[in-house]
């Protein structure tokens, strides 16, 4: 089975913080990505990294930078930590997928809760 | 761009109803069509998929059908069990070098009592 796992499952920081969110896969997965979940807007997109050093903004990378060193962890950072970034945060990785492959799934972390105070 | 319409929650049900969440979409191309669980403290699961129009994803007694016609992909149940209580996500796959992500929608709360 695969195992995606962020490192830790609640967090509270402060505003202005620097804040580290790490997340480690274990089935040699090309693709990572990091997702926020908010009530009423589902999962958005953050940043992805398609490859080790690779990575793409995705529908709302403002306020958040990526790391991706090695191929199993994917880390996200929030340079100076606000309020309205307080949400849970979803890792996700899958299998490289062929130009027309759609079939591979994504595999997710168990989330880890951000609030920003 | 791609984009993913879910039905308003919470739905509630009692156990053994019929259980209905919609789902509509909009994208370019064939995309590929998903319904996600997530069980209360977890990650999202996959449930089921269909890669092309009329294909019938299934699983655990749910079914979805990819209907190019109406851009719809609703999930089924015929008999709910409490244990079938999660958020529900809707997703689409856009296709060509996409990387694989994914587009969802705002998610469904089910909640089935006794």
């Amino acid at each position: 089975d695969v195992k995606v796992t962020q490192s830790s499952r609640y967090l509270v920081k402060r505003t202005g913080e620097k804040v580290f969110l790490e997340c480690v896969q274990d089935m040699d997965h090309e693709n990572m990505f990091w997702y926020r979940q908010d009530p009423g807007l589902g999962l958005r997109l953050i940043y992805f990294s398609y490859d080790v050093k690779m990575k793409e903004k995705g529908d709302i990378p403002e306020g958040y930078s990526v790391s991706r060193e090695k191929k199993e962890r994917f880390s996200l950072i929030l340079e100076s930590a606000s309020t309205n970034q307080t949400s849970m945060y979803l890792c996700a990785s899958r299998d490289r997928v062929e130009p027309r492959g759609q079939n591979s799934p994504l595999h997710f972390g168990n989330g880890t809760r951000l609030t920003v105070t | 761009g791609n984009s993913v319409t879910q039905m308003e929650g919470p739905v509630t049900l009692s156990e053994e109803a019929f259980l209905t969440i919609n789902c509509t979409y909009t994208a370019t191309g064939y995309p590929s069509l998903f319904w996600y669980v997530q069980y209360p403290g977890e990650g999202l699961q996959l449930l089921l998929k269909a890669t092309k129009a009329d294909d019938k994803g299934s699983n655990k007694g749910f079914e979805a059908t990819y209907r190019k016609e109406t851009t719809s992909f609703h999930l089924e149940k015929g008999s709910v069990q409490v244990s079938d209580s999660a958020v529900y996500f809707c997703a689409l796959r856009g296709g060509g070098t996409s990387y694989g992500k994914l587009t969802f929608g705002q998610g469904t709360i089910l909640t089935v009592h006794p």
